[in-house]
């Protein structure tokens, strides 16, 4: 059974920094595209990040760009979403996200149930 | 950046009834588009994929079709577990986005 935990959200002031990891089982972790997507609360849902499987790239959504970080350590079953200089903005329940396809993030066939992040002063 | 739209925002409809929610992206998307069932407090589900395939183990009675710019979501006789928030996704170009969700609830 796939599993993806979430871990590392919580409260941080404006400008401050988080990282998330997501503890993945149940699948061939190396082997496919991850990424991160996140709802806002009250809103609907925002792909944030991916990284494709196998050794492959590294995306992000204009909105983090320069100030978010995504990595995985395949040793670990683990991906990471570094997360620095957090705005108001960024408030919201991040989802780790396992692909249907191993180089580049496109279809999301299972998800996390989220960890929260609150940036407020 | 593709702009995704989805149409209704929200629809109330009583069990057994036929219920469409339409997504129309701002370019051709080919057939790169995915459909996921979203129930709060839980992790959204792939129902879905490529415009019209189902994941395997979702009920026949949620279907997709469409491709280039306007896909059509169906819920052939709507049940009381359907009641969640429906998106489309489009994965032809980064960034992918989603639509802005369509809510759908039991008369």
């Amino acid at each position: 059974e796939v599993q993806l935990v979430e871990s590392g959200g919580g409260f941080v002031q404006p400008g401050g920094s988080l990282r998330l990891s997501c503890a993945a089982s149940g699948f061939t972790f190396s082997v496919y595209a991850m990424s991160w997507v996140r709802q806002a609360p009250g809103k609907g849902l925002e792909w944030v990040s991916g990284i494709g499987g196998g050794g492959g790239g590294t995306y992000y959504a204009d909105s983090v760009k320069g100030r978010f970080t995504v990595s995985r350590d395949d040793s670990k079953n683990t991906l990471y979403l570094q997360m620095h200089s957090l705005r108001a903005e960024d408030t919201a329940v991040y989802h780790c996200v396992k692909d249907r396809i191993v180089v580049v993030p496109s279809i999301f066939d299972y998800w996390g149930r989220g960890s929260l992040v609150t940036v407020s002063s | 950046d593709i702009q995704m739209t989805q149409s209704p925002f929200s629809l109330s409809a009583s069990v057994g009834d036929r219920v469409t929610i339409t997504c129309q992206a701002s370019q051709d998307i080919s057939n790169y588009l995915n459909w996921y069932q979203h129930k709060p407090g839980k992790a959204p589900k792939l129902l879905i994929y490529d415009a019209s395939n189902l994941e395997t183990g979702v009920p026949s009675r949620f279907s997709g079709s469409g491709s280039g710019t306007d896909f059509t979501f169906t819920i052939s006789s709507l049940q009381p577990e359907d009641i969640a928030t429906y998106y489309c996704q489009q994965y032809d170009n980064l960034p992918f986005s989603f639509g802005p969700g369509t809510k759908v609830d039991i008369k």
